[in-house]
């Protein structure tokens, strides 16, 4: 089984940060991984997929970067909106999903 | 509008069983692989079953192989996942999610479903 390893696990920032959360993989899944983000209370919302590829209707200060083991999910100018916890998901072999990431205010 | 809903959660004895169900809308539900992820309180999310869209191909995560099994009924744009055997571990909020075709990412979800395993 591939397992997915989110860091950090919490990361405070305030509004305007540049914020980067890395997510490895045990062994290589070229690019297939996506990026969800997930608020209290709801469901999950996908906004990257095959690793860059940004989701319809995503702003566009939501990047992904990697391929292989190591990826990057950037926001490049925190918004109040974006205080929520992010998953990444490899589906290279069936699905697997990091163990989140909380972003907070700091 | 594409949308997802689950129904049929309920508190349940440890050892018991259920069936939840996913109905689909706004879109041709049989032409789309679906899933089931659920999350424990507090935790993250963990995938639970696939299901190809003619339903031939079903695989399921290692923690709930043999005990929980999905199924679907195109005509009734409709996906189930009948859980036997339950144990506390899988009280969670279960989600059924649809694949983006040809990307295998999970474009669209549902609100979610609440499984308690409780005495």
């Amino acid at each position: 089984d591939i397992q997915m390893t989110q860091s950090p696990s919490t990361l405070p920032a305030s509004v305007g940060d540049r914020v980067t959360i890395t997510c490895r993989a045990s062994q290589s899944i070229s690019s297939w991984l996506a990026w969800y983000q997930q608020k209290p209370g709801k469901a999950p919302k996908l906004l990257i997929y095959k690793a860059s590829s940004l989701e319809t209707g995503v702003p566009s200060r939501f990047s992904g970067s990697g391929s292989g083991t190591e990826f990057t999910l950037t926001i490049s100018s925190l918004q109040p909106d974006d205080f929520a916890t992010y998953y990444c998901q490899q589906y290279n072999s069936l699905w697997t999903f990091g163990q989140g990431t909380k972003v907070e205010i700091k | 509008e594409v949308q997802l809903a689950e129904s049929g959660g309920a508190l349940v004895q440890p050892g018991g069983s259920l069936r939840l169900s996913c109905a689909a809308s706004g879109f041709a539900f049989s032409s789309y692989e679906m899933n089931w992820v659920r999350q424990a309180p507090g935790k993250g999310l963990e995938w639970v079953s696939y299901s190809s869209s003619s339903d031939s191909t079903k695989h399921y995560a290692d923690s709930v192989k043999g005990r929980f099994t999905t199924s679907r009924d195109n005509a009734k744009n409709s996906l189930y996942l009948q859980l036997n055997s339950l144990r506390a571990e899988d009280t969670a909020v279960y989600y059924c999610a649809r694949v983006r075709t040809g990307v295998n990412a999970f474009d669209i979800w549902g609100q979610g479903t609440m499984v308690t395993v409780s005495s």
